[in-house]
């Protein structure tokens, strides 16, 4: 167990429609990182927050959104969604704010677009 | 970035020591070399990383390359459970924010009794 929780695990829903993942970072981590995995696909950097405010962002849509709240958690917005954003969302904390710091990730949410 | 060359996949005997290759011949001076692993759509958990130096940690060994064009991940007794993805990855350290990791399609590492 890597400390870091994501909800929910399970995500099925239309194409157009809009979901929000949440991350619950390790205790005391203030760096959240989202990331895409496509089936058999490496991983896909989206987005980093550093202590709520963002830090780095990679291949993010413009229809994907996220936040990181005071309490340090973070949601990761998808709308409008399409049959190509199927995939695990994984979401990795660490305690820094460079990628030097070892990333604990969660279990992921499988979001499946129909 | 640099980029890295894997195996596609591998195969290593329970028990023996699984050796697994990564080829980064443009790395340059300030990056870093990072290994991860994937079990089974798990999510990805950090094993060692190093500079220059050859690491030991509980769970492997980084062999580095003197001109650090290649590195080797060493796990010392393979057991079934170290059947996964493995993910070298090459990325420098810097307070500049686009440096992040980027990963790879990994070796599939096959631990077999």
């Amino acid at each position: 167990d890597s400390g870091v929780t994501q909800t929910p695990k399970h995500l099925i829903t239309a194409t157009g429609q809009r979901v929000t993942l949440r991350c619950s970072p390790r205790s005391g981590d203030l760096s959240v990182y989202w990331y895409q995995q496509s089936l058999d696909q490496g991983l896909q950097f989206l987005i980093q927050y550093y202590n709520g405010e963002e830090r780095a962002k990679g291949n993010i849509l413009e229809r994907f959104s996220a936040q990181q709240f005071p309490d340090l958690h973070s949601e990761l917005n998808l709308s409008s969604l399409e049959l190509g954003d199927s995939a695990l969302y994984f979401c990795a904390s660490s305690a820094g704010e460079g990628p030097y710091n070892e990333q604990f990730f969660g279990p992921g949410t499988r979001l499946t677009v129909l | 970035d640099a980029k890295t060359t894997q195996p596609t996949s591998m195969d290593c005997a329970e028990g023996r020591a699984a050796n697994l290759p990564c080829n980064h011949s443009t790395i340059s001076g300030n990056e870093y070399v990072y290994w991860y692993r994937q079990i089974h759509s798990q999510g990805p958990q950090y094993i060692i990383h190093g500079l220059k130096n050859n690491e030991t940690n509980e769970m492997a060994s980084l062999i580095i390359t003197e001109d650090r064009k290649s590195s080797t991940l060493i796990l010392p007794h393979a057991t079934l459970r170290d059947t996964a993805v493995y993910y070298c990855i090459v990325r420098a350290w810097s307070m500049d924010s686009n440096y992040q990791l980027i990963w790879g399609a990994g070796t599939k590492l096959i631990i077999k009794p």
